[in-house]
């Protein structure tokens, strides 16, 4: 158990929808990174915040936002879905950016 | 274009056996590299890490060599055992920037055999 939490585990949902995936990052850990993984592409960055603040952002798209609050969990919004958002989706934290990253057991998105 | 490359998709070793898995980056600017582990229906396991001013860490069964001229990193697992049958993945950062979001390869899923 790597202490990083995510809800919802399976989410299936129609395209065009909206859904909000959620992480909670191990105690004392400020950064949450999110990633996607799907079958042709490996696991990607999406996006990072530190301590509230939005710290990078990788291949995010732009119907896609995140944002991280005041008690450092961390929620991950996927709008006007696609079949190709179709992935699992991790969220990893860390002390700092600087360290190593624990990953969460992840949320697999399916959408029909 | 891929900064981490892992060009085995798959491996097969005998119990008891040495594994050894490679990795290869094309941007100089990582500095910090780790090894993951990752069973179906799971998340990425955290194995062990090195730093671009070693080229070798210890941890257990688990070495991690790194050769900067070659961009090339290698990862040991000795003995091998059964329950080491996963997907592994290599990935890089830049430890000392500011940002340390990790790029990962596309992973070596490796088999060991009893």
């Amino acid at each position: 158990d790597s202490g990083v939490t995510q809800t919802p585990k399976h989410l299936i949902t129609a395209t065009g929808q909206r859904v909000t995936l959620r992480c909670s990052p191990r105690s004392g850990d400020l950064s949450v990174y999110w990633y996607q993984q799907s079958l042709d592409q490996g696991l990607q960055f999406l996006i990072q915040y530190y301590n509230g603040e939005e710290r990078a952002k990788g291949n995010i798209l732009e119907r896609f936002s995140a944002q991280q609050f005041p008690d450092l969990h961390s929620e991950l919004n996927l709008s006007s879905l696609e079949l190709g958002d179709s992935a699992l989706y991790f969220c990893a934290s860390s002390v700092d950016h600087s360290h190593e990253q624990y990953f969460g057991p992840g949320t697999r998105l399916t959408v029909t | 274009d891929q900064q981490v490359k892992q060009n085995s998709p798959s491996l097969s070793v005998q119990e008891g056996r040495i594994s050894i898995l490679n990795c290869d980056y094309t941007n100089s600017m990582f500095d910090y590299f780790l090894w993951y582990k990752k069973y179906p229906a799971e998340g990425p396991t955290f194995l062990i890490s090195i730093s671009s001013i070693k080229d070798k860490n210890e941890d257990g069964r688990f070495t991690v060599f790194l050769n900067k001229s070659a961009k090339h990193l290698s990862l040991h697992i000795v003995p091998s055992q059964p329950g080491d049958s996963a997907v592994y993945f290599c990935a890089a950062s830049e430890y000392g920037g500011s940002q340390g979001n990790l790029i990962f390869g596309k992973g070596t899923k490796l088999s060991v055999k009893p």
